[in-house]
């Protein structure tokens, strides 16, 4: 069984750039959950996507979005990346949606740096 | 509004000794909580949860963790702490029918050999 994975691992931007972050979700997993992690905070929730629609979002603004594959993958995007952008991204899979107790299977993350 | 709080940034133990890491919590209705634990550059690995039944749970490497519905509380414990144990503890919950879960901002465990 393969756990979930992201890539990059590292990436630095400049603000007013995109950047795109890659998720593969453990498999048999239809739901994908996308956190920002800043330094020495916990995670704070970003959005959710299950079966391709995202079904919830935290406090993000739209330059925030995502999609999910038919494979269950799933992409972050960030437009105009700001300086306070700067943080570890997580992602995390679950087997499914919204209203049930299922635990949170993560990746190891992306820790995007804004300059 | 849901929400967690974890009173400690950090935890120090002596290998042997019993280990405790604190959370409260604020949610309406009965909760889904949830313990986490991240190690250096990794991500976040989940360790136990609550979700109805028995107030005690038992989760993976000897943690348990005490649900107390009147204090609301989900306090992490552990018998005998291990150096391996050191590391940062997220308490997390859930609204039965929501979809977001929100995080606590972590309890750093520190176990002295």
């Amino acid at each position: 069984e393969t756990g979930v994975t992201q890539s990059p691992t590292h990436l630095i931007k400049t603000r007013g750039q995109q950047v795109t972050l890659r998720c593969s979700s453990q498999s048999g997993h239809n739901t994908v959950s996308w956190y920002q992690q800043a330094l020495g905070q916990g995670p704070q929730f970003i959005f959710q996507y299950y079966r391709e629609e995202e079904n919830g979002r935290g406090n993000f603004p739209p330059r925030f979005s995502g999609l999910q594959f038919p494979n269950y993958s799933s992409e972050l995007n960030v437009n105009a990346l700001e300086l306070d952008d700067s943080a570890l991204y997580l992602c995390a899979s679950s087997p499914a949606t919204s209203g049930t107790y299922n635990e949170q299977f993560f990746g190891p993350g992306t820790r995007l740096t804004v300059l | 509004a849901q929400s967690v709080a974890q009173p400690e940034d950090q935890v120090n133990v002596a290998e042997g000794n019993p280990l405790t890491v604190k959370c409260t919590y604020s949610v309406s209705g009965n909760p889904y909580l949830f313990w986490y634990v991240q190690y250096p550059n990794r991500g976040l690995q989940f360790l136990l949860k609550y979700i109805t039944g028995d107030n005690l749970v038992k989760g993976s490497y000897g943690f348990e963790a005490e649900f107390n519905k009147s204090q609301t509380s989900f306090h992490l414990k552990k018998p005998s702490a291990l150096v391996s144990d050191s590391a940062l503890y997220f308490c997390a919950v859930r609204e039965p029918g929501g979809f977001k879960t929100i995080f606590g901002a972590g309890t750093r465990l520190f176990v002295k050999a």
